[in-house]
């Protein structure tokens, strides 16, 4: 079993729908991170949070530490938005753990 | 700032070659790591550096791969020798400070074929 499982795999959704992102994890943490990979490749941090919730723009990320579960929140999604999104956890010292990526379509 | 710069952006070469990823942190961060991804098994860590200092090399596959930051502002990967099965995409990202608990910032690349 990953210690960062991600669900689903793949999403595809119509313009204008909320996404939900879903993120388990199995160990103790310092943090956990939510990343955007678009085709290009290229990778760029969108959350970092050890608690609670966090909100930038149409998206928002909560975090139950209790329950070990984290979800990314799309509002209002755009074509735009298709990418992968990575869960990934920070443990023993600064090491992240990734989970296996959520690839993401929205429809126009 | 440019944010984490990679070169090259894209290496083709043939199994038994050298090759030499390069990284160049923000200015004034001072944690930079190196990761791997594939299909088979995403991103993993390969290794992670704190002012300089190798802290946690844990996820370098092999002898075969080595890494160097002489430097504040440079960092090196090197295979020798190269296999087909080191063809992934290799990121470098670097973090302002050594706290456990800030983002880090990725760099765009480095796509590598060995053929």
């Amino acid at each position: 079993k990953n210690e960062v499982e991600q669900s689903p795999q793949n999403l595809t959704a119509q313009e204008g729908e909320f996404i939900t992102i879903n993120c388990s994890y199995s160990v103790g943490i310092s943090a956990l991170h939510w990343l955007q990979q678009h085709p290009g490749g290229g990778i760029v941090s969108l959350f970092m949070l050890s608690s609670g919730k966090k909100k930038h723009g149409r998206l928002i990320a909560t975090i139950n530490i209790q329950e070990k579960h984290s979800s990314l929140h799309i509002t209002a999604s755009h074509p735009r938005d298709s990418a992968v999104y990575i869960c990934a956890v920070g443990t023993s010292g600064s090491r992240l753990t990734f989970g296996e990526g959520t690839q993401l379509t929205v429809n126009p | 700032d440019a944010g984490v710069i990679q070169s090259p952006r894209h290496e083709v070469t043939e199994m038994g070659q050298e090759v030499t990823l390069r990284c160049k942190p923000i200015s004034g961060h001072n944690s930079l790591f190196w990761y791997r991804q594939t299909m088979m098994r995403g991103l993993e860590l390969l290794i992670y550096f704190n002012n300089n200092v190798p802290i946690d090399d844990s996820g370098m596959p092999e002898d075969r791969f080595s890494a160097k930051m002489p430097n504040a502002s440079f960092s090196t990967l090197k295979i020798q020798p190269s296999e087909p099965r080191d063809s992934a995409v290799y990121f470098c990202a670097s973090r302002p400070t050594s706290g456990r608990d800030n983002e880090q910032f990725f760099g765009p690349g480095t796509r590598l074929t060995v053929l």
